[in-house]
């Protein structure tokens, strides 16, 4: 069974604090490692999919890096905001052939107080 | 918003009946996944459907079905709802299977059996 699993469960900062947190993955059979957000009653966004070992990717304050080799991948935000509150979800897929199917972690959830 | 969308919003069901969930896909999008979200936890993939056809299954029972429209729009159905089925059911779209593609995702229907 494959496991893809997010640390922390939850995490409280204040406004303008950075934060980073951690998405563990099967290192074995890589293809890719998605991200997304994930704000109350709304859809999951899309933030990252990253394909390539050592991989860095940013949108604003949001930042991604990968490590394919010992199966990693950590999210960060700086200056955190209010609006940055939502769950973050990573997920790996899986499957032969191209499915797409994807294993999600159960999520951080960010609440970012003014 | 992303443009994949999903009816009913909420739906309230008695253990033993039949659902139906919809999802249109975004245009020009041929896949659609469907997942389901249980409380405290990541969406688990239930199946995909790419040009009309199942292509990859999660671990669901057969009682979870589905179906893709010749416009790439897609129904879920569950038989026999059982109390455990009470979830968030999200479907996602993409424009071509691979595991490196973006999935767009629609806000989902909350399903709760009673």
């Amino acid at each position: 069974i494959l496991n893809v699993e997010q640390s922390p469960q939850s995490l409280h900062v204040q406004e303008g604090d950075s934060t980073n947190f951690t998405c563990s993955f099967p290192s074995s059979n890589f293809y890719a490692l998605h991200w997304y957000r994930w704000e109350t009653a709304k859809s999951p966004e899309a933030l990252f999919v990253m394909t390539l070992n050592g991989d860095e990717k940013k949108k604003g304050r949001i930042s991604a890096t990968l490590n394919t080799k010992e199966g990693y991948s950590y999210l960060y935000i700086k200056g955190s905001q209010p609006e940055d509150s939502a769950t973050y979800l990573c997920a790996f897929p899986h499957g032969s052939g191209n499915t797409g199917k994807l294993i999600f972690g159960q999520g951080t959830t960010l609440q970012v107080k003014p | 918003e992303t443009g994949v969308t999903q009816s009913p919003t909420h739906l309230i069901k008695t253990r033993g009946q039949q659902v139906t969930l919809r999802c249109s896909s975004q245009s020009g999008h041929n896949t659609v996944s469907w997942y389901q979200q249980a409380l405290g936890q990541g969406p688990q993939f239930i199946f995909q459907y790419y040009r009309e056809e199942e292509n990859g299954r999660g671990n669901f029972p057969p009682r979870f079905s589905g179906l893709q429209f010749p416009n790439y729009s897609s129904e879920l159905n569950v038989n026999a709802l059982e109390l455990d089925d009470s979830a968030l059911y999200l479907c996602a779209s993409s424009a071509l299977i691979g595991p490196s593609y973006e999935q767009y995702f629609g806000p989902g229907t909350r399903l709760t059996v009673t």
